[in-house]
């Protein structure tokens, strides 16, 4: 079975600064990993995807995340938060063999304050 | 190229009572799969629909069931509703689903509040 964990329920950090919203993983086999972001009132938006190769991945609205498999991470980064950065974050996983669903972590609360 | 598509945005039902949920797919997908949101427990898997067929199944009692058309639109029904039920309901597409390193595409979901 996979799983996602996201230790931090919230993650606060000011405008301009670099932030970081932790994921790590589990799975009996090679993943796939995808990160995804919820607006207010609104569906998860796709965000990036690792699937093989370069363990840097960069996404949209210029996020990256970084894959290290030792670990069983998969970070999100962004080098300057912006306030419209303000969202609930999703990491999510899946095997990258077989028919198995797309799994989710619980999210991530940022709040970026100007 | 029209969203996924979700209705009705909002429901109030009372214990005990049936709702029905319907989301269509964004024209040409033909994977549809179902979530249920919660504040406490994120995002939890609910099931897969491709192809009419239910393709996998989350670990949810069976008062929660679906179903897909001809068409990609799919339905999900729970009945006796208990006021755990309480949640965000998502659907998401994909083209085929089979592919598993495709991205799903989200609707806005339909609140369901039970009383």
């Amino acid at each position: 079975a996979q799983s996602v964990a996201q230790p931090e329920d919230q993650v606060n950090v000011a405008e301009g600064n670099p932030l970081t919203v932790k994921c790590t993983y589990s799975v009996s086999g090679n993943p796939y990993l995808f990160w995804y972001v919820q607006y207010p009132n609104r569906g998860l938006q796709f965000l990036l995807k690792y699937i093989t190769g370069d363990n840097l991945v960069k996404g949209s609205y210029g996020f990256e995340a970084e894959f290290n498999k030792s670990q069983t991470s998969f970070h999100l980064k962004k080098p300057s938060a912006l306030v419209s950065d303000s969202a609930l974050y999703f990491c999510a996983v899946r095997l990258n063999s077989g028919n198995t669903p797309l799994v989710f972590g619980k999210g991530t609360r940022l709040s970026v304050i100007a | 190229k029209a969203g996924v598509t979700q209705t009705p945005r909002y429901l109030i039902k009372t214990r005990g009572q049936q709702v029905t949920l319907s989301c269509s797919p964004i024209s040409g997908h033909r994977s549809v799969s179902w979530y249920q949101q919660t504040p406490g427990q994120g995002l939890q898997f609910l099931f897969e629909y491709f192809s009419e067929t239910q393709r996998n199944k989350g670990n949810f009692p069976g008062r929660f069931s679906g179903r897909q058309f001809s068409n990609s639109r799919s339905e999900m029904n729970v009945s006796t509703l208990e006021l755990g039920d309480s949640a965000l309901y998502l659907c998401a597409s994909s083209l085929t689903g089979v592919i598993t390193n495709e991205k799903l595409f989200f609707g806005s979901g339909t609140q369901l509040s039970v009383l």
